[in-house]
């Protein structure tokens, strides 16, 4: 069964530091997303990406915050300026349609110091 | 303005007994509603949804939810617990943006 796989899935990085964390869709899958979940809370969206540009993003996701996809399988978060408070479980989905069930990746833990 | 809510931060059941796990929902327009669970550093995974039609809705592992317009609930159920559904659940809805509830942790006790 075609899964949703990121990398790493463990990345500690120092306060303002650069981070980019990979994430490969399910291939025949349109609609790309990023979540993230800090320690014992919920799920919050970030972005969503659709056609090679987002097609929507919460507040949460400001100018440190950037997507890609620089090639036709990859999907990647970068996080230029990490912040103490950046420190959580970052999830990528994808889903072949706008309506449809989004598959979740394993997550990467993202711990900053 | 889209949301979910989950009333119960934790919700413990006997095997072999029904479990619910309560939503509810604040969404203008049709509602796009979504469970997940998700085990232990694990990502979540999608057990049902609800877009129209039939207000039960049959999802993964037996699971099935009951769309409720009149109270705006979305409750997942199911007719008998197994230990190995103790996992989190969340609840969503889909507008513009996924909206997660905070989750309900639940434990069924063998």
């Amino acid at each position: 069964e075609p899964e949703v796989t990121q990398t790493p899935s463990h990345q500690v990085t120092q306060m303002g530091q650069e981070v980019i964390l990979r994430c490969v869709p399910i291939s025949n899958h349109l609609y790309f997303y990023w979540y993230r979940q800090i320690l014992g809370q919920k799920v919050e969206f970030l972005v969503s990406f659709y056609n090679n540009e987002i097609s929507e993003k919460s507040e949460i996701f400001d100018d440190q915050f950037s997507v890609e996809r620089p090639d036709g399988s990859n999907f990647t978060l970068k996080i230029r300026s990490t912040k103490l408070e950046d420190s959580a479980m970052y999830f990528c989905a994808s889903s072949l349609i706008w309506d449809g069930e989004q598959y979740f990746g394993p997550g990467t833990r993202l711990t900053v110091t | 303005a889209q949301s979910v809510a989950q009333p119960e931060d934790q919700v413990n059941v006997a095997e072999g007994n029904p479990l619910t796990v309560k939503c509810t929902y604040s969404v203008s327009g049709n509602p796009y509603l979504f469970w997940y669970v998700q085990y232990p550093n694990r990502g979540l995974q999608f057990l049902l949804k609800y877009i129209t039609g039939d207000n039960l809705v049959k999802g993964s592992y037996g699971f099935e939810a009951e769309f409720n317009k009149s109270q705006t609930s979305f409750h997942l159920k199911k007719p008998s617990a197994l230990v190995s559904d103790s996992a989190l659940y969340f609840c969503a809805v889909k507008g513009n943006q996924f909206y997660f509830g905070t989750g309900t942790s639940l434990t069924v006790i063998p």
